[in-house]
């Protein structure tokens, strides 16, 4: 079956620095997606990053970058430069077919200090 | 360009009632799917909604049932509310021929307390 771990419930980072969030996934399909979320209080879930398995180079957006690692089944988000607007919930999901069904694990807290 | 939207922002409903949640996808997309997230945890998958016709469900019982309209918008209805139901109730719309077919959008979701 497939399975999302998020194995740091509460991460504290101070400002300006760059923090990395571990996510481990589960998986017997050769094909799949793996996201990052993120939900600030309000809520929504903001996207933030999509990596797919047979993308050889490692997804960036921005501020944003995907370590990807297929053979240890790891997609750690990695944050450059943290901004106190980073404080939030960080969600790691995978989809593992066309229809596109998000598994999502538990998620880790960011808390950015200035 | 509107983004996800849902309606209402938040419910507060008794125990055997019915709930009815709405939501309205991102212009372009025709796929929308519902997620359930309680309290400190992460969203569960409750089904998806493609051509009017439910395409996938997650593990949720029967009491949980949806509707997709023909302008892609889609509706969650929740009957017989247990206490447990209280949850963000959460949105998505993707495109079904995109190239990031995976790739989903959430709305703001739909905060149901059950009392």
């Amino acid at each position: 079956a497939q399975k999302i771990t998020q194995t740091q419930p509460g991460m504290f980072v101070q400002e300006k620095e760059a923090v990395t969030l571990d996510c481990t996934y589960d998986t017997s399909d050769q094909s799949y997606g793996l996201f990052w979320y993120k939900q600030p209080s309000s809520g929504e879930m903001i996207f933030l990053i999509y990596q797919g398995s047979y993308d050889e180079q490692n997804a960036t957006e921005g501020r944003y970058s995907l370590n990807f690692q297929k053979a240890r089944k790891s997609a750690n988000l990695v944050i450059s430069a943290s901004q106190l607007g980073d404080s939030a919930m960080y969600f790691c999901a995978m989809s593992y077919n066309q229809g596109g069904k998000l598994i999502f694990g538990q998620g880790t807290e960011l808390s950015v200090k200035p | 360009d509107a983004g996800v939207t849902q309606s209402p922002t938040h419910l507060i409903k008794t125990r055997g009632q019915q709930v009815t949640l709405r939501c309205s996808p991102k212009s372009g997309h025709d796929t929308v799917s519902w997620y359930q997230q309680a309290l400190g945890q992460g969203p569960q998958f409750i089904f998806q909604y493609y051509e009017e016709e439910e395409r996938q469900r997650g593990n949720f019982p029967d009491r949980f049932s949806g509707h997709q309209f023909p302008n892609y918008s889609s509706e969650l209805n929740v009957n017989a509310l247990l206490l447990g139901d209280s949850a963000l109730y959460l949105c998505a719309s993707s495109f079904a021929g995109g190239l990031n077919f995976y790739e989903q959008y959430f709305g703001p979701g739909t905060r149901l307390t059950v009392t």
